[in-house]
C-alpha cells in the first residue's frame, strides 16, 4: 500500500462549482502537508502549504488537514478554466530531507 | 530570477547510451532533488541531495547516478539507458527538509 493515496480523478466540473481534492495517508509522522499545481508539459508549483492540522485559505483556495483520520484535502470555490491543471498532494516529516507524493488529480474546468 | 534551470529541455537516446541531465538553482537553496514523471504514476523520487557533499537514495534509484556538484548544481546521469527509463525528470530545489519545492521545467526523454 502506498503512503500516500489521492483521488485519481480524472474531474471533470462547470465553471463556478466548488472543487474538492483529497488525499489520505498512512504514515502518522508527516508534519507538513502540500498541494502542488500542475499545469500540462510544465513542473509543478507550490499551491498550498499547511504545517500540521488546521485549515490554511489562499483566495479562492482552501486546504484542511485532518491529522486525527489521516486525511487532507483542497477546495477550490468559484472554479476557472484557468485552474484545469493537475493537482498533487505531497507530504513531508521533520528530518526526513524529502516529501512523498500522491499520483494527481487532473482537474477540467469548462467554460 | 530564474529558479531552477535543468537542460536539456528534450532528448532522444538510442538503448545503451550515456546521457547526464543537468540542474542548477539560484536560491540558496540546500538541498536538491531528481524526480521522474511516468503516467499514472505521479512523482517517484530518484535521488536527492540533503545538503551540500551528500546524497541519498530515493523511491527508485537503479540505473541512474548523481553528484552535487556544487551547492548549485545537482546532476543526473545514466550511464546505459534503457527503455523504461522514457519519462519526464524533474529537477526541485527547497531551503531544507524537503518540504516547499521550487520545480525545473523538465525533461522530457526518450530511450528507444
Amino acid at each position: 500500500q502506498k503512503e500516500v493515496e489521492q483521488d485519481p480523478g480524472p474531474l471533470s466540473v462547470p465553471e463556478g462549482a466548488i472543487v474538492s481534492l483529497n488525499c489520505t495517508y498512512s504514515n502518522s509522522a508527516f508534519q507538513y502537508f502540500m498541494w502542488y499545481r500542475q499545469y500540462s508539459r510544465k513542473g509543478p508549483e507550490l499551491l498550498m502549504y499547511t504545517y500540521s492540522s488546521g485549515n490554511k485559505e489562499d483566495g479562492r483556495f482552501t486546504a484542511q488537514v485532518d491529522k486525527s483520520s489521516k486525511y487532507i484535502s483542497l477546495f477550490i470555490r468559484d472554479s476557472q478554466p484557468s485552474d484545469s491543471a493537475t493537482y498533487l498532494c505531497a507530504m513531508a516529516n521533520t528530518n526526513a530531507g524529502k516529501s512523498t507524493f500522491g499520483d494527481g488529480t487532473t482537474l477540467t474546468v469548462k467554460p | 530570477n530564474a529558479g531552477v534551470t535543468q537542460t536539456p529541455k528534450f532528448q532522444v537516446l538510442k538503448t545503451g547510451q550515456s546521457m547526464t541531465l543537468q540542474c542548477a538553482q539560484d536560491m540558496n537553496h540546500n538541498s536538491m532533488y531528481w524526480y521522474r514523471q511516468d503516467p499514472g504514476m505521479g512523482l517517484r523520487l530518484i535521488y536527492y541531495s540533503a545538503s551540500e557533499g551528500t546524497t541519498d537514495k530515493g523511491e527508485v534509484p537503479n540505473g541512474y547516478n548523481v553528484s552535487r556538484l556544487n551547492k548549485r548544481e545537482f546532476s543526473l546521469r545514466l550511464e546505459s539507458a534503457a527503455p523504461s527509463q522514457t519519462s519526464v525528470y524533474f529537477c526541485a530545489s527547497s531551503y531544507q527538509g524537503g518540504e516547499k519545492l521550487f520545480f525545473g521545467s523538465g525533461t522530457q526523454l526518450s530511450v528507444l
